[in-house]
């Protein structure tokens, strides 16, 4: 299956600090992207959709200045957390669309003091 | 997309098949049924997808029944590696890939040994 990675795997830092994630599709192009967080012991729950080219759209209740998306190219989008706090930390995770299936990232476990 | 119903939990002895059932009774015509898993700490995985027939491939069968109101993840030989959390979809898809996936709970699947 298609190959999806994320950088860093983990980040630890200082509350109001930003954090970049990055999401790559290593084997084909994505013209879209997605992009979840996942609390301990809940599901996955989707935060926006990253469109190459153009704005991100975000889910009802993710605050898109705090959570800024680019999708700069077709193998590339990112997610900047900004002005970070504790309640952020938590598992991120992007996927892509190959083909009929979507392929996921291994994701970034981010934690802020 | 469709609403499915899982098993919160199911325990498997090793070297057995385990069998993950769901429900997605509200299923439409165009809806496939799409199976991931979660491994611990780990991005999700897709497994296997199917609109009416069964399908089989090298990690797993899914067998979709005549009214498409049910279907069934089978791992045929169960292994301590196996053990995750399985998540069953059902959504539109087109070929070209736009593949948003929303989560439910899942079935969190205990291989014993």
């Amino acid at each position: 299956g298609a190959v999806v990675s994320q950088h860093p795997s983990w980040v630890i830092c200082k509350s109001g600090t930003s954090v970049k994630i990055e999401c790559r599709s290593l084997d084909f192009q994505a013209t879209t992207m997605f992009w979840y967080r996942q609390f301990p012991k809940q599901s996955l729950m989707l935060m926006a959709t990253s469109n190459e080219g153009s704005k991100a759209t975000y889910e009802q209740g993710v605050e898109k200045d705090k959570f800024l998306i680019n999708h700069a190219s077709l193998t590339l989008s990112t997610l900047t957390v900004t002005s970070a706090h504790p309640e952020d930390s938590s598992f991120y995770i992007c996927s892509a669309p190959g083909g009929r299936a979507a392929f996921f990232g291994p994701g970034t476990r981010l934690t802020v003091l | 997309d469709a609403k499915t119903t899982q098993p919160t939990s199911m325990d498997c002895a090793e070297g057995r098949a385990a069998n993950l059932p769901c429900n997605h009774s509200t299923i439409s015509g165009n809806e496939y049924v799409y199976w991931y898993r979660q491994i611990h700490s780990q991005g999700p995985q897709y497994i296997i997808h199917g609109l009416k027939n069964n399908e089989t491939n090298e990690m797993a069968s899914l067998i979709i029944t005549e009214d498409r109101k049910s279907s069934t993840l089978i791992l045929p030989h169960a292994t301590l590696r196996d053990t995750a959390v399985y998540y069953c979809i059902v959504r539109v898809t087109n070929s070209g890939g736009y593949q948003k996936v929303t989560f439910g709970t899942g079935t969190k699947l205990q291989v014993i040994p």
